[in-house]
């Protein structure tokens, strides 16, 4: 299994401003993700961070609004640019690699004033 | 477009009753299925993996059923114990992307 680390665990950010989360995983893994759980409601996924290259956004998620770096195969960061307090939710990074189970990070809990 | 439901939504069980969690989506054309369990604080952790060509898994006291044709799967918990109590998510993956869709989860309370 692959052990997640984020970066801050949780924060209280001001409206306007941008907060970049951080994902460390312990090993070299395929695949990395970034979800978001909005408050009382289920996860959906924001994008695939590909290593090398741009992220796969997808539908209602844009690059402008979160973007998304992965410079290697065991580390990516998500920016949520220009918040508001929609924002409000929780950010969680998966990865998988090789086996489908999937494995999440304990979540970034983010509240915009 | 792929919707995944659980029933209950919340639950509340004595310690030491058998409990099932219900998750139904509404395309059938699953590649698998997965179970988790979220902890406050602490992220998701996966139970079990059922591949689109299977029935069950079992884990422990946990065992997952699919009925991929009816678009239905069941968790079912034996002899459940207060350190049960979290909420269940159950999601499903349409291909071999890895991409995953949640259900809205069942909020378990195990009462001692």
């Amino acid at each position: 299994s692959a052990v997640i680390s984020q970066k801050p665990s949780r924060d209280i950010c001001q409206r306007g401003t941008s907060l970049t989360i951080q994902c460390q995983v312990d090993s070299q893994v395929t695949m990395m993700f970034w979800y978001r759980q909005q408050p009382g409601q289920s996860l959906t996924l924001i994008a695939t961070a590909n290593q090398g290259s741009e992220a796969t956004y997808e539908s209602g998620f844009v690059i402008d609004k979160f973007p998304i770096s992965r410079p290697n195969l065991t580390f990516s960061t998500l920016t949520v640019s220009n918040m508001s307090p929609e924002d409000s939710s929780i950010y969680l990074c998966s990865v998988a690699s090789g086996q489908e189970t999937q494995y999440f990070g304990p979540g970034t809990r983010l509240l915009v004033l | 477009k792929q919707e995944v439901t659980q029933i209950p939504a919340a639950l509340s069980v004595p310690e030491g009753e058998n409990l099932v969690l219900n998750c139904s989506f509404t395309d059938s054309a699953i590649y698998n299925l997965q179970w988790f369990r979220q902890d406050p604080g602490k992220g998701l952790t996966s139970l079990l993996l059922i591949q689109s060509s299977q029935r069950e898994q079992t884990s422990g006291r946990l065992n997952a059923s699919l009925d991929k044709s009816s678009g239905r799967s069941t968790l079912y918990i034996a002899a459940s114990q207060p350190g049960d109590s979290a909420t269940y998510l159950c999601a499903v993956s349409m291909d071999s992307s890895y991409k995953l869709i949640f259900g809205s989860g069942t909020r378990l309370l195990v009462r001692p």
